[in-house]
């Protein structure tokens, strides 16, 4: 089976512009997670969902960030306008539900560049 | 609201030595307990989970067991190798809900 996909893996961009980053869940997996990891902070949890429902935005750092789910096999995290200090890696991971305990299985990233 | 605090890296280590990686958390109640493994440029992925008090999870040579008295959840494995070299998370989560990650250990073996 596949994995969880994120696209690209790789984004170089300007200050300013507008940057979309990509998730694809694992099929019939009802969470959907975004993580950022910086060297400073660590690993954060911006924002997840449930059955594509937004369920605690708490994490996303400012209005310049917000994420959607239009279905269950898909998600964007965008950034507008992007800035330096967005440069970090992102992760996507998602989660079944059922059972007494919740494993999330992480996609491989997407290394951010701000410049 | 729930926490984890884990030791701060690095840790460097030789082949075959012996490693543990302490974790602790605040929570009300009894969660589920997890250790997360991150190797050089991947993403996180499940090395072994318990989810009740006196749980030991078990995985590729690491084990953890779940410790409510002492609310403790440390890693350890009796010989590592250069290959074990990472970032190891503790994290806890509740059913049907996000999981809280500790800081992250960086784990060096040399050989």
């Amino acid at each position: 089976d596949a994995g969880v996909i994120q696209s690209p893996r790789h984004e170089v961009t300007e200050m300013g512009q507008e940057v979309t980053l990509r998730c694809k869940p694992i099929s019939g997996h009802d969470y959907l997670f975004w993580y950022r990891q910086t060297m400073m902070r660590g690993l954060e949890l911006l924002i997840y969902f449930n059955n594509n429902v937004p369920i605690d935005d708490s994490g996303m750092p400012e209005d310049r960030f917000s994420a959607k789910m239009p279905n269950a096999s898909f998600s964007t995290l965008k950034i507008q306008p992007s800035e330096p200090r967005d440069s970090a890696v992102y992760f996507c991971a998602s989660s079944p539900i059922g059972g007494s305990y919740n494993e999330q299985f992480f996609g491989p990233g997407t290394r951010l560049t701000v410049l | 609201g729930d926490s984890v605090t884990q030791m701060e890296g690095p840790v460097t280590l030789s082949e075959e030595a012996f490693l543990t990686i302490n974790c602790t958390y605040t929570a009300t109640g009894y969660p589920s307990l997890f250790w997360y493994v991150q190797y050089p440029g991947e993403g996180l992925q499940l090395l072994l989970k318990a989810t009740k008090a006196d749980d030991k999870g078990s995985n590729k040579g690491f084990e953890a067991t779940y410790r409510k008295e002492t609310t403790s959840f440390h890693l350890e494995k009796g010989s590592v190798q250069v290959s074990d070299s990472a970032v190891y998370f503790c994290a806890l989560g509740w059913r049907g809900n996000k999981l809280t990650f500790g800081g992250g250990t960086r784990v060096l073996v040399k050989p």
